[in-house]
């Protein structure tokens, strides 16, 4: 079985561009998670959807942050613009239908903003 | 919020020990959740627990979800370089919905 899939692995930009992570979870599996990962503040969730809806986004920094999901096995973190403090991992996970379901992560996407 | 604690931050230890780390909460949590991250990749599950009192094995891995249902441990047996890592400790309170909780994790290192 394919894992979740994530693209790029690694973004370099310029502060002020415009960023788009890519996330393809794993096929049958409802929820989708965008994580970010810092060595200040660990994991922390920013956006998830069940069934293709946003459900929770508190976690979203600000504006610059977007998150869509038009299909089931699709879905894109968009920053912009782009600042230096956004350089972080950025992961993408899924879980199955379901309370209590395990998370699945992919690979995640280092991006830097210069 | 919800918050988890994960001790120790980091250990040191000779391959072939035993390894045992834990986490704790301020809150009740009906799911934990034990993960490892390899340098560069994303956090992979290696157990899930569900239940208070719940002991799981996989493999070398030992975890347990706490009586009180506020902490969780995972113990490593005959540790090997490759156990080399991050461990995340993750733990959902609600029975509905989707937020689970990250720890900030144990940093481990085997010395051979």
């Amino acid at each position: 079985d394919a894992g979740v899939i994530q693209s790029p692995r690694h973004e370099v930009t310029e502060m002020g561009q415009e960023v788009t992570l890519r996330c393809k979870p794993i096929s049958g599996h409802d929820y989708l998670f965008w994580y970010r990962q810092t060595m200040m503040r660990g994991l922390e969730l920013l956006i998830y959807f069940n069934n293709n809806v946003p459900i929770d986004d508190s976690g979203m920094p600000e504006d610059r942050f977007s998150a869509k999901m038009p299909n089931a096995s699709f879905s894109t973190l968009k920053i912009q613009p782009s600042e230096p403090r956004d350089s972080a991992v950025y992961f993408c996970a899924s879980s199955s239908l379901g309370p209590n379901e395990k998370l699945f992560f992919g690979s995640g996407t280092q991006l830097s903003v210069l | 919020g919800q918050q988890l604690n994960q001790s120790p931050q980091s250990m040191f230890i000779q391959e072939g020990e035993d390894v045992s780390m834990n986490c704790t909460s301020s809150s009740i949590f009906n799911t934990w959740l034990w993960y490892k991250q390899d340098p560069g990749e994303g956090p992979v599950l290696l157990i899930a627990l569900y239940k208070a009192g719940e002991l799981t094995s996989n493999g070398r891995l030992t975890a347990q979800f706490g009586i009180t249902r506020k902490d969780s441990f995972l113990n490593i047996s005959a540790s090997i370089p490759s156990d080399v890592g991050i461990y995340f400790c993750a733990g959902q309170a609600t029975n509905y919905g989707q937020n689970f909780v990250f720890g900030p994790g144990t940093r481990l290192s085997v010395l051979p």
